[in-house]
């Protein structure tokens, strides 16, 4: 079953405007991740944040997370139309072997 | 470094046959995983090879499936007896012992239709 959901489901942009991609999850966790996948093929990693980090920063890409709301976003900033793509947040839980548990994905559209 | 690879990339297969996949990790990567990933949605753990050793199987890989592997390097996932409901993208991703262990890197899937 999915951990929790992204939100929105679907974006649709201006290039040069930010996204921000919002996901919420439900148990405790080591460290969360996210993935862009681009349509019909295999998912790309963007960036992990752990549990006892509250921000990240990568590039065009700003992830933050909050453990007491259980929730993380995605702000990707100054989008091309390269950035097309599905955003999916992934979970790993505390104590697991790493296995991935994922939301059903924000699907982004950004127009020239 | 070639990235992991899966082989085939598309396989078409008539109800009730039965389909291998096979996937190469990254070299080195003792940490292998399988997913399944239907349209619309993210994708979903089906199990978890640490070298040779499967160390956790999803209760979405029914008798009908079955992963090896055998050597601690590639990796295959057989799907006995085909169902329409088993018509997805078949994801393999691998990870390192060490470093940067927690990410897992993805292949281009298998894309599976059962008529």
């Amino acid at each position: 079953s999915q951990q929790g959901e992204e939100d929105p489901q679907a974006l649709s942009i201006q290039e040069g405007e930010n996204a921000t991609m919002n996901c919420s999850y439900k148990t405790s966790i080591n460290n969360l991740q996210w993935y862009r996948q681009n349509s019909g093929r295999g998912l790309v990693h963007l960036i992990l944040i752990r549990s006892n980090e509250r921000e990240k920063h990568s590039g065009r890409l700003r992830v933050t997370l909050d453990t007491s709301k259980k929730s993380s976003s995605l702000l990707i900033t100054a989008s091309r139309a390269a950035d097309t793509a599905s955003y999916f947040c992934a979970t790993a839980r505390m104590g697991g072997y790493n296995k991935l548990i994922f939301g059903a994905g924000t699907r982004l559209a950004v127009h020239p | 470094d070639t990235g992991v690879s899966q082989d085939p990339r598309h396989k078409i297969t008539k109800r009730g046959q039965n389909v291998t996949f096979r996937c190469d990790p990254i070299s080195e990567h003792n940490r292998l995983y399988w997913y399944r990933q239907t349209l619309g949605q993210g994708p979903e753990f089906l199990t978890y090879f640490q070298n040779e050793a499967q160390l956790e199987k999803s209760r979405l890989l029914s008798d009908r499936f079955s992963a090896e592997r055998p050597k601690g390097s590639f990796s295959t996932l057989e799907i006995q007896r085909t169902e329409q409901g088993d018509s997805a993208m078949y994801l393999c991703a691998s990870s390192p012992r060490t470093g940067r262990a927690e990410t897992q890197y993805f292949g281009p899937g298998t894309r599976l239709l059962v008529l």
